[in-house]
């Protein structure tokens, strides 16, 4: 089992939709995780924390459970520039490395 | 502000050849970070160091695989001898903090094609 977990998609919306992804992960001392955003042919960015009470960060809002060991990420009102890959972040171990996800691609369509 | 940069941006080169791939964390950031991409396995961490030294080396694929870092600013990963399997995208990433815990900034990557 790998130790994060994504739907590689390709996930299609149109522009406006609500779109979810979700990840799961193995390890349940881990204790950071994160969404991270990487556009094509690009490195990843940080695109926000992920905290045990929810967290919202304009049109993005994520969240964690952490007795099924799973997180999501929810994105209202989708446009054009939201097309990217989203990638999965959790700490390993001690908190020493974080482990990423295969991603998830997203494709918002006019 | 410098990011971290990384060079070479692009390296194609034959079998067997000997790949030395630099990285320039960003000054103050004290974590050091060697990722692997590719579309099979994804964002794999090689090894990280933390204030110059290896922490963890456990993802690096073999003996062939060699990373160090002789000062806050400068850091390598070598291969010798390169294979054909290696071509991949690797990624500098540096944080400020003593474990990944928080952001890790990444470089542009440098993008390796092993003939």
């Amino acid at each position: 089992r790998k130790e994060v977990e994504q739907d590689p998609g390709p996930f299609n919306v149109p522009e406006g939709a609500t779109v979810a992804f979700n990840c799961t992960y193995s390890n349940s001392a881990s204790q950071s995780f994160f969404w991270y955003r990487q556009d094509c042919r690009k490195e990843p960015k940080l695109l926000m924390s992920v905290y045990s009470s929810g967290n919202e960060d304009g049109r993005f809002t994520a969240q964690l459970n952490r007795a099924s060991q799973y997180i999501s990420l929810l994105i209202r009102d989708s446009k054009l520039s939201d097309s990217a890959t989203y990638l999965c972040v959790v700490s390993g171990n001690q908190g020493g490395k974080l482990i990423f996800g295969q991603g998830t691609e997203l494709s918002v369509k006019p | 502000d410098a990011g971290v940069i990384q060079s070479p941006r692009h390296e194609v080169t034959e079998m067997g050849q000997e790949v030395t791939l630099r990285c320039k964390p960003i000054s103050g950031h004290n974590s050091l970070f060697w990722y692997r991409q590719t579309m099979m396995r994804g964002l794999e961490l090689l090894i990280y160091f933390n204030n110059n030294v290896p922490i963890d080396d456990s993802g690096m694929p073999e003996d062939r695989f060699s990373a160090k870092m002789p000062n806050a600013s400068f850091s390598t990963l070598k291969i010798q001898p390169s294979e054909p399997r290696d071509s991949a995208v690797y990624f500098c990433a540096s944080s400020p903090q003593d474990r990944a815990t928080g952001e890790l900034f990444f470089g542009e990557g440098s993008r390796l094609t092993v003939l």
